[in-house]
């Protein structure tokens, strides 16, 4: 079975932090995706990554960064942490460029105060 | 743009069916997908769709796609508490391994 692992469950920061989401994959898989979930707006997705070195803007990029050094891993980086920053965090990866299935980690609640 | 549509929540009694419906605009869709997340967890891929068929079972779930009218439904025989969840819709982007998720219909399942 694909493992996705999401480092915390749980984060609280404080505003203007900066913040480091870490996301690791055991199945090689080629593409990896951050997306935001919110209440009645669904996932929305942060950025992406088609292999190592390599990043995609998503619909929503502004106020994110992300790192991909390694291809388990795919980190989101939250410059300059703000109050509308609170969300849940979803790491997503996937196998190829067809249509394949994203396999999901358990998600990080990140609350900015 | 691509957008997927759902309704936001159906509430049903335990043992009856569910049905929750999506609708889609990308024509060119290849898969169609359904997943599951419980509270507290990430989501967890239930079943899927390749767009060339009508329909697929799998024991409970039942997938009836509508390429027509680019509308997908999710049918939950015989509901148990344990179904109570948000369910989502996606569809693949082209080629480019990105799906788009619907904004999520929570089920609840009464006693």
């Amino acid at each position: 079975d694909v493992k996705v692992t999401q480092s915390s469950r749980y984060l609280v920061k404080r505003t203007g932090e900066k913040v480091f989401l870490e996301c690791v994959q055991d199945m090689d898989h080629e593409n990896m995706f951050w997306y935001r979930q919110d209440p009645g707006l669904g996932l929305r997705l942060i950025y992406f990554s088609y292999d190592v070195k390599m990043k995609e803007k998503g619909d929503i990029p502004e106020g994110y960064s992300v790192s991909r050094e390694k291809k388990e891993r795919f980190s989101l980086i939250l410059e300059s942490a703000s109050t509308n920053q609170t969300s849940m965090y979803l790491c997503a990866s996937s196998f190829g460029r067809g249509a394949s299935p994203l396999h999901f980690g358990n998600g990080t609640r990140l609350t900015v105060t | 743009g691509e957008d997927v549509e759902q309704s936001l929540f159906l509430s049903v009694r335990e043992g009856d069916s569910s049905v929750i419906n999506c609708t889609y605009t990308d024509s060119s869709s290849t898969y169609l997908y359904w997943y599951k997340q419980e509270p507290g967890a990430g989501l967890q891929l239930l079943t899927y769709i390749f767009s060339n068929m009508d329909m697929k079972q799998d024991q409970r779930l039942t997938v009836l796609l509508n390429k027509k009218d680019k509308h997908l439904s999710l049918r939950i025989a015989d509901t148990q508490t344990g179904d109570s969840a948000i369910y989502f819709c996606a569809e693949a982007s082209g080629n480019t391994g990105k799906l788009i998720f619907g904004q999520g219909t929570t089920l609840q399942v009464k006693p």
